[in-house]
């Protein structure tokens, strides 16, 4: 089946500091990868959606100046948290659609990156 | 604006048990239907994807079933297995293929 990763799994950072996360569809191209938070006991949040070679598309209440989202290829997209500070410690997770799978509207997500900002 | 409700939050059976989780939707406008499973700490696994114009979708021991009209769905568990154990989530695309999650079922199945 297809494949997203995302890279760091785990990052820890002192406040004020950026931190990248990179998320990568290993075995297909994916046109459209979704950015979505996780706060302890809640669920999945969108955050935005970025389509390749194109400016992600933010949610309400979601600055776009903090959280930068490129979406340079088919197989990469990368979420900046800008000066980060403790009340952006959470699970960030990818998801990616795309050429691949049964269904063209499956959403293949990544394995998270847990942000814990000092 | 969607909402997606989950019930119950959390349910502990002991192994073997049949079970059904509950999942309900504002807005019956959906393109498809999804469930998941999140181990702890980790990422989300699809499990059945429910397009809006079918009634259930099978994978061995899970069916879901879909009631556009009246906003529900239910993932049915056979023969529950300790592995099992996990948050279910269910989600909703609305046609923006971005999908709206519910707050999730908290399964523990004890051996």
């Amino acid at each position: 089946g297809a494949v997203v990763s995302q890279h760091p799994s785990r990052v820890i950072c002192k406040s004020g500091t950026s931190v990248k996360i990179e998320c990568r569809s290993l075995d297909f191209q994916a046109t459209t990868m979704f950015w979505y938070r996780q706060f302890p006991k809640q669920s999945l949040m969108l955050m935005a959606t970025s389509n390749e070679g194109s400016k992600a598309t933010y949610e309400q209440g979601v600055e776009k100046d903090k959280f930068l989202i490129n979406h340079a290829s088919l197989t990469l997209s990368t979420l900046t948290v800008t000066s980060a500070h403790p009340e952006d410690s959470s699970f960030y997770i990818c998801s990616a659609i795309g050429l691949a799978g049964d269904h063209p509207d499956t959403q293949y997500f990544g394995p998270g990156t847990r942000l814990t900002v000092l | 604006k969607q909402e997606v409700t989950q019930i119950p939050a959390a349910l502990s059976v002991p192994e073997g048990e049949n079970l059904v989780l509950n999942c309900s939707f504002t807005d019956s406008a959906i393109y498809n239907l999804q469930w998941f499973r999140q181990d702890p700490g980790k990422g989300l696994t699809s499990l059945l994807l429910i397009q809006s114009s079918q009634r259930e979708q099978t994978s061995g021991r899970l069916n879901a079933s879909l009631d556009k009209s009246s906003g529900r769905s239910t993932l049915y568990i056979a023969a529950s297995q300790p592995g099992d154990s996990a948050t279910y989530l269910c989600a909703v695309d609305t046609g923006r293929r971005a999908l709206t999650f519910g707050s999730g079922t908290r399964l523990q199945v004890q051996p």
